[in-house]
């Protein structure tokens, strides 16, 4: 079965850095979105993308956050200057069609921010 | 709003029982309810949805329960297994305009064998 791929699976950066999540969505899925857990809490939206632009983002997703699409396989989320509050559980996900059915989670990066 | 903690709301049973797992949710213009079940280290996984025009949907093991009236989602899940044990959430969609899932806070089933 396809799976969306996410890496690193545990990324630990200091308070200030930069970190880049990776996510290789399934191929022939077209929407891409970002969650994120903080722990023992609910899985919060950040943004979705498709068509090379962002189409839809969250209050959290800030100007600290940005996304990017490099290729034609990767889906990145990259955190310009990381804050102790940014420690959380990090999900990629896609799907085929717009709207809420037919998302394909990867397992997540958990950022730990020192 | 709706309040958070460090702790998930938790439901203990024993293998063969059955479970129900409830939601409440807060926006009555909802289009759509979805149950995701996250297995540990793994992200969510959609189980089973409803429309908003619906009472009752079911699935294979499992039957999701809407009551618009006090705005409450339930999920059912019959004859319980070791691998049902999951942390369960329900999202809403469609308030606001937007397709995107917003999650609950999550409830963890425990199954004992």
């Amino acid at each position: 079965e396809p799976e969306v791929t996410q890496t690193p699976s545990h990324q630990v950066t200091q308070m200030g850095q930069e970190v880049i999540l990776r996510c290789v969505p399934i191929s022939n899925h077209l929407y891409f979105y970002w969650y994120r857990q903080i722990l023992g809490q609910k899985v919060e939206f950040l943004v979705s993308f498709y068509n090379n632009e962002i189409s839809e983002k969250s209050e959290i997703f800030d100007d600290q956050f940005s996304v990017e699409r490099p290729d034609g396989s990767n889906f990145t989320l990259k955190i310009r200057s990381t804050k102790l509050e940014d420690s959380a559980m990090y999900f990629c996900a896609s799907s085929v069609e717009a709207g809420p059915f037919g998302y394909t989670f990867g397992s997540g990066t958990r950022l730990t921010v020192v | 709003g709706e309040s958070v903690g460090l702790h998930l709301p938790t439901l203990s049973v024993q293998e063969g029982d059955n479970s129900i797992i409830n939601c409440a949710y807060s926006n009555s213009a909802s289009d759509y309810f979805i149950w995701y079940k996250q297995e540990s280290g793994k992200g969510p996984q959609f189980i089973i949805d409803i429309r908003s025009n619906m009472d009752k949907r079911q699935g294979q093991r499992v039957t999701v329960l809407l009551n618009k009236t006090v705005k409450h989602l339930s999920l059912q899940i019959a004859a319980t297994q070791p691998g049902d044990s999951a942390v369960y959430f329900c999202a809403e969609v469609g308030s606001g305009g937007s397709y995107i899932p917003t999650f609950g806070r999550g409830t963890s089933l425990i199954v004992h064998p």
